[in-house]
């Protein structure tokens, strides 16, 4: 079965502090990796993805698969990092995603 | 705005009414797909198409929900003898046609979604 976990429904950190998004994963075979954000009033956009290895606006993501993990990092949090964060599968090939709950994280000033 | 966009934003309808909701993707995109989100939830697969091609259902795609895609540009999806469990946001995306993204991965570009609430 696939299927996304997120455990952390909320994330608070202050401006400045390293942040760590938490994704887990659970799929028999070599899945795709995504992290999805939503900033307020904006649409589901694409932050990056395993495959590409990049950091996008200071964010990168690394490709556990003896964790089954694909945790999102970055050292130093700013305030317009708030926002929702999604991470999503698809197996190779395959084109639906599968999302987790979602983690909200605040950067407080 | 050349991104994937949804109408109608919102719908209010009440039980047992029909209600259509309108995709229309980038133009260039030859897959769309749909999904639906609740409430503290991320968003859930429901179909997708590549062209006029429906290839994939979710078995949350009741019998009461179609989704069309008749010339392979803009999808429609019905809800029919909506109930409350229905209301949600539902998502429409679409990508490129394979190869043609950055290493071979489709992105997903997302439109605003339709938000129906069912009373």
């Amino acid at each position: 079965a696939q299927r996304v976990t997120q455990p952390e429904k909320l994330l608070s950190v202050f401006k400045g502090a390293p942040v760590e998004l938490k994704c887990n994963y659970s799929y028999s075979g070599s899945p795709e990796l995504f992290w999805y954000v939503q900033y307020s009033r904006q649409r589901l956009q694409l932050l990056l993805r395993h495959i590409s290895r990049e950091s996008i606006k200071g964010f990168t993501a690394d490709l556990n698969k003896g964790e089954t993990s694909f945790h999102l990092k970055k050292p130093f949090a700013q305030e317009e990092d708030s926002a929702m964060y999604y991470c999503a599968l698809s197996g190779r090939g395959a084109q639906k995603l599968v999302f987790g709950q979602g983690t909200r994280l605040t950067i407080n000033p | 705005d050349t991104g994937v966009s949804q109408n109608p934003r919102h719908k209010i309808t009440k039980r047992g009414q029909n209600v259509t909701f309108r995709c229309d993707p980038i133009s260039e995109h030859n897959r769309l797909y749909w999904y639906r989100q609740t409430l503290g939830q991320g968003p859930e697969f429901l179909t997708y198409f590549q062209n006029e091609a429906q290839l994939e259902k979710s078995r949350l795609l009741s019998d009461r929900f179609s989704a069309e895609r008749p010339k392979g540009s803009f999808s429609t999806l019905e809800i029919q003898r909506t109930e409350q469990g229905d209301s949600a946001m539902y998502l429409c995306a679409s990508s490129r046609p394979f190869g043609t993204d950055r290493n071979g991965v489709r992105e997903q570009y997302f439109g605003p979604g339709t938000r129906l609430t069912v009373t």
